[in-house]
Order: C-alpha cells, then structure tokens, then sequence
C-alpha cells in the first residue's frame, strides 16, 4: 500500500545550526505535500506545504524541496532557534481525498 | 488559534462504558476528519466527511461511530473499546474535500481506555 518514510526520528542541532528532513512517498499521483508541527500538548499546525508543479517553496526560515522523479521532498529549517523545537511530520496526498503521514522527527534544538 | 475546536481535552473510560468526542470548526470548511495519533506511529486517518457526507471509512472497527450533523460539527462515538484504543484522537477541518486541500487540527482528546 502507500506509504510515506520519515527521516531521521530524531535530530539534534545547535541553536543557529541547520535542519534537513526528509521524505520519500511511493504513490506517483500524489501532489500535494504538506509539513506539520507539533510542540509538546499541542495540535499540528501547518507549517509549509508544496505542490507537484513547484520544485522549491520558501517562508523565511523554512524551505521545502521536491523531487518528483525521485519521490521525494524535505523540510530546511536554517537559523535554528529553541522554540524551532517539536516533532515535525511530512505527509503526502494519495487518492482524491486522503493525506498519508511520515512517522514524524523529533527536533531538539540546544542553546 | 480556535478555529477546530475539541471536547472534552482527556477522557478516561472503562471498556464498557459509552462515550462521545465532539469536535466543531469555526472556519467555514466543508470537510472534516477524524485521525487517531498514537506513540511512535503515524497519524492513521479514521474518517472523513465531505458537506456531511461520509466519503472514507478507513476499515475502522465498528465500536468507532461517526456522526456530522453538519458541516461545522463532527462527532466520535465511541463503545466498548479495547486498551489499544488509547490514544489522541485530533480532528481536522479543510475548505473541501480534495487531498490537497489544506488540513486544520484541533488540540485533540487524550483518551485512556482502562
């Protein structure tokens, strides 16, 4: 079945550092690939998200790629600050009306 | 952020009990959806409602019922779980139903079966 892997589970970077995560999905049809937060209690909240006909999207600190030949995309998050720190999940769309999510990466980011 | 709103935040219930989770958004979305979030594992889709309408059932167990009066409220009912049962059940809301239609979450009910 479809299914979208996550890496790495955990990530641990240095306050100013960078963070990379990445996704691989296998449904070919999918184009729509949205990022989720989730801080500690709280809800996932979108955080970026990109379509099939783009290759990069940028929102100041946070960047996503694509690359729908080799399926797969990640989430940039450059000038990492402390409160950068949550699980962060990728997900895919499959079907007409489904999203597929990653297991999820927990970022910790130290003074 | 109060545009999903969930109720109750925790619910404890014994096995034989009966129990309802609400969920209610205030953005104007036609489609809402049930996830269940459990340790370590992906966020698993349970269902989905598209202008109230059931459109996806994701082979869930029967002890699980749906219910969307309407495009605003969605509600979990909920009889005779099992221990595996525990988890945090989020709702999410989008303007319609297609898959690339952005998701809005709720904070989630943390249900504990005992």
């Amino acid at each position: 079945g479809e299914n979208v892997e996550q890496h790495p589970s955990t990530l641990s970077v240095q306050e100013g550092d960078s963070a990379v995560i990445k996704c691989t999905y296998s449904d070919s049809a999918s184009n729509y690939f949205p990022w989720y937060k989730q801080e500690l209690g709280k809800r996932p909240q979108l955080i970026i998200d990109i379509r099939s006909n783009v290759g990069e999207k940028k929102d100041q600190r946070i960047a996503v790629t694509l690359n729908k030949t080799a399926k797969h995309f990640s989430l940039h998050i450059t000038e990492t600050q402390p409160e950068d720190s949550a699980v962060y999940f990728c997900a895919a769309s499959i079907q007409y009306n489904k999203l597929i999510f990653g297991a999820g990466t927990r970022l910790a980011v130290h003074p | 952020e109060t545009g999903v709103t969930q109720t109750p935040r925790h619910l404890v219930m014994g096995m034989t009990n009966k129990k309802s989770l609400k969920c209610e958004q205030h953005l104007g979305h036609n489609a809402m959806y049930w996830y269940k979030q459990s340790a370590k594992k992906p966020l698993e889709l349970m269902f989905v409602y598209n202008f109230k309408e059931q459109t996806e059932n994701n082979s869930v167990p029967s002890r699980f019922s749906p219910e969307c009066p309407n495009s605003s409220h969605l509600f979990l009912h909920l009889h005779t779980l099992q221990p595996e049962d525990s988890a945090l059940y989020l709702c999410a809301s989008s303007p319609g139903q297609g898959a690339d239609q952005p998701q809005h979450f709720g904070d989630g009910t943390r249900l504990s079966i005992l």
